[in-house]
């Protein structure tokens, strides 16, 4: 099993600045993923972190807006730049370990 | 590309069975998963099949069928605390064997 956290769990932003959202898991995983949930909606896939190369981004999203870090086999970071109100979500973490994939407790974003 | 289609409500009595369908089109599939998410929560891992058949564990059953696109969950002896979303998703085994939700099926269980 795999057990994720997740920094900030929550923060409420202004308009036009940048977070960072750090993802720790306890071991070594081979796959990580960045998902979106806005309110009563199901999960969006963001991105794959690929370690040691850029990551691997869905239809609708795009490196300039969510760059992401994988340094290694055990963490990514996130960040939502120059944010909008539109991107007031829930942002989850989320590794595979064999063949399970587990969430982290997720970063409830509020931008104003 | 995915396609994946459940219910997006269903009410169940307590003490009773339920079972949330799962239908979904896909390109490649590497396995199938069932999360529980209740309210202002993350999603917790329920069960995972990539073999036809059926998976008991405990009050919860998954079942897959590979030829039809199907699944489905079965919940017994509901309880209230089973009252959450129920989220379907279907793993890839392609472009880096990525997880795709369908939109959850929000069921009420009542006494």
């Amino acid at each position: 099993s795999a057990v994720i956290s997740q920094k900030p769990s929550r923060d409420i932003c202004q308009r036009g600045t940048s977070l960072t959202i750090q993802c720790q898991v306890d071991s070594q995983v081979t796959m990580m993923f960045w998902y979106r949930q806005q309110p009563g909606q199901s999960l969006t896939l963001i991105a794959t972190a690929n370690q040691g190369s850029e990551a691997t981004y869905e239809s609708g999203f795009v490196i300039d807006k969510f760059p992401i870090s994988r340094p290694n086999l055990t963490f990514s970071t996130l960040t939502v730049s120059n944010m909008s109100p539109e991107d007031s979500s829930i942002y989850l973490c989320s590794a595979t370990s064999g063949d399970t994939q587990y969430f982290g407790p997720g970063t409830r974003l509020t931008v104003l | 590309g995915q396609n994946i289609d459940q219910p997006t409500e269903m009410t169940a009595t307590e003490g009773a069975i339920v079972q949330i369908n799962c239908t979904y089109q896909t390109s490649g599939f590497n396995g199938l998963f069932w999360y529980q998410q209740h309210a202002g929560e993350a999603p917790t891992f329920l069960s995972y099949n990539v073999l036809d058949g059926l998976e008991e564990k405990g009050r919860f059953s998954s079942f897959l069928s590979r030829s039809k696109g199907y699944s489905y969950l079965l919940l017994k002896e509901l309880q209230m605390k089973d009252s959450a979303s129920y989220l379907c998703a279907v793993r890839g085994n392609t472009g880096g064997f990525k997880t795709i939700f369908g939109a959850g099926t929000r069921l009420f269980v009542k006494a």
